[in-house]
């Protein structure tokens, strides 16, 4: 069963940085492209980013670029994103989400979802 | 504010049926394949229809999908109170990049 777990969220004040991680199981990690998708409080889903398989394709979401990095460890099944210059506005429950190829596409969808880390930023 | 357009909120009773409509453009929904989901109160978000009208094995075909040029719609009929959930549509919006993921407002589905 293909599995994604989320960690590395906290209490960050603005200004400051952080990295999640989402160690991926149950499938062949280096062989589906990998997004980072956000929720604030109440609030809708917001795609932030995301990288393919060969890490050779990367997209940012306008609110993110210039501030966010996302990178893939394929060795150790592991995604990443570097979050720095931390706002208020980046307060969200950080899912990572698995595409269904290996570059970005919508067909397929996002078909499996760890269970979110939340980051809160606030001085 | 989000880029497809979804309502706030439906309801309907058990066993009954009801709709939830996705509006988009044709750089997004009228470009693209939708997809929805399903997000359970406290739970993550879980792949309910992909391709327009594609069921993940283990969905039940209570839940069916369509798209009509830049406007999507997801129905379930037999109405359960385990349905009651938020569900978002998503797509990519191809005049940004082949990935950039866009998302409904989401609605919230309330089983009366």
């Amino acid at each position: 069963e293909a599995q994604l777990l989320e960690s590395g969220g906290g209490l960050m004040q603005p200004g400051g940085s952080l990295r999640l991680s989402c160690v991926a199981s149950g499938f062949s990690f280096s062989n589906f492209a990998m997004n980072w998708v956000r929720q604030a409080p109440g609030k809708g889903l917001e795609w932030v980013s995301v990288i393919s398989g060969s890490s050779n394709t990367i997209y940012y979401a306008d609110s993110v670029k210039g501030r966010f990095t996302i990178s893939r460890d394929n060795s150790r099944n592991t995604l990443y994103l570097q979050m720095n210059s931390l706002r208020a506005e980046d307060t969200a429950l950080y899912y990572c989400a698995k595409g269904e190829f290996v570059v970005p596409a919508a067909m397929g969808g996002l078909d499996v979802w760890g269970q979110g880390t939340t980051v809160t930023v606030s001085s | 504010q989000s880029v497809l357009t979804q309502p706030p909120s439906v309801s309907a009773a058990p066993g009954q049926k009801v709709t939830i409509s996705c509006s988009g453009s044709s750089s997004d929904i009228g470009n693209n394949y939708v997809s929805w989901y399903q997000q359970l109160p406290g739970t993550a978000p879980k792949l309910l229809i992909y391709d327009n009208n594609e069921r993940p094995s283990g969905i039940p075909d209570r839940f069916s999908g369509s798209k009509s040029g830049t406007s999507a719609t997801l129905a379930i009929t037999g109405l359960q109170a385990g349905d009651e959930a938020d569900y978002y549509c998503g797509t990519c919006d191809t005049s940004l990049s082949a990935g950039h993921w866009v998302f409904g407002g989401g609605t919230k589905l309330t089983v009366l």
